[in-house]
């Protein structure tokens, strides 16, 4: 079966630190593009970061630039979100999600999404 | 960065009703780079119409896009009760890459 689970979700304090991570099965994860979209229910879906299929690129939305990273393993067909200093606005449910065509950033498969609240 | 608008905001409407959603961007949208999704709750999104106008896989013939430069249009020609749920659209032609706020297709 072709699917993304993601994983790490959870309360934290605002300036702290999380990481995601989201295992993909059913589909050669090498050969593609990957991203992470989060979704409040103030903002929408919101587009985090996107990295390149053999993770030697990657992009960020301005309002992560310089605390987020996002990285994979594509020996354990893992995408990682690295979140640092975190903000109440960052709270949302964080979903992985496959590129669908090379350089063409719209997804074609997600996962069902990890939900991060910060809060104190 | 292209700001998409989505109207309505809520469509109520009958099984086999037609329904035809709008998307409005705030600049051109390059190569038709546009995207439609389906979301029902506690689900992903899932992807429907890509480039604007061609079906993804599986997607039922009843769904269609339309649209190029700023004004995109989902229709569903007979509305089936597993339609109802929230449509977004999605402009992937310039970075970065920006989401409608939705439209709610309800159960009149």
């Amino acid at each position: 079966e072709v699917r993304l689970l993601e994983s790490g979700g959870d309360l934290v304090q605002p300036g702290g630190s999380l990481r995601l991570s989201c295992a993909a099965s059913g589909f050669s994860f090498s050969n593609h593009g990957m991203s992470w979209v989060r979704q409040s229910p103030g903002k929408g879906l919101e587009w985090v970061s996107s990295i390149s299929s053999n993770g030697g690129l990657t992009y960020y939305a301005d309002c992560v630039k310089g605390r987020f990273t996002t990285s994979r393993d594509n020996s354990k067909n893992t995408l990682y979100l690295q979140m640092n200093s975190l903000r109440a606005e960052d709270t949302a449910v964080y979903y992985c999600a496959k590129i669908a065509v090379i350089a063409q950033w719209y997804f074609d498969l997600w996962g069902r999404g990890t939900l991060v609240t910060v809060s104190s | 960065e292209i700001v998409l608008t989505q109207s309505p905001g809520t469509l109520s409407l009958s099984p086999g009703e037609r329904a035809t959603l709008s998307c409005r961007a705030s600049q051109s949208v390059s190569s038709s780079y546009l995207v439609w999704y389906q979301q029902k709750p506690g689900q992903a999104p899932r992807l429907l119409i890509y480039a604007a106008s061609s079906r993804a896989t599986g997607i039922p013939d009843r769904f269609s896009g339309s649209g190029s430069g700023t004004d995109f249009t989902l229709t569903i020609s007979r509305l089936d009760p597993e339609d109802f749920a929230v449509y977004y659209c999605q402009q992937y032609g310039s970075s970065p890459p920006t989401f409608g706020q939705g439209t709610k297709v309800e159960i009149k």
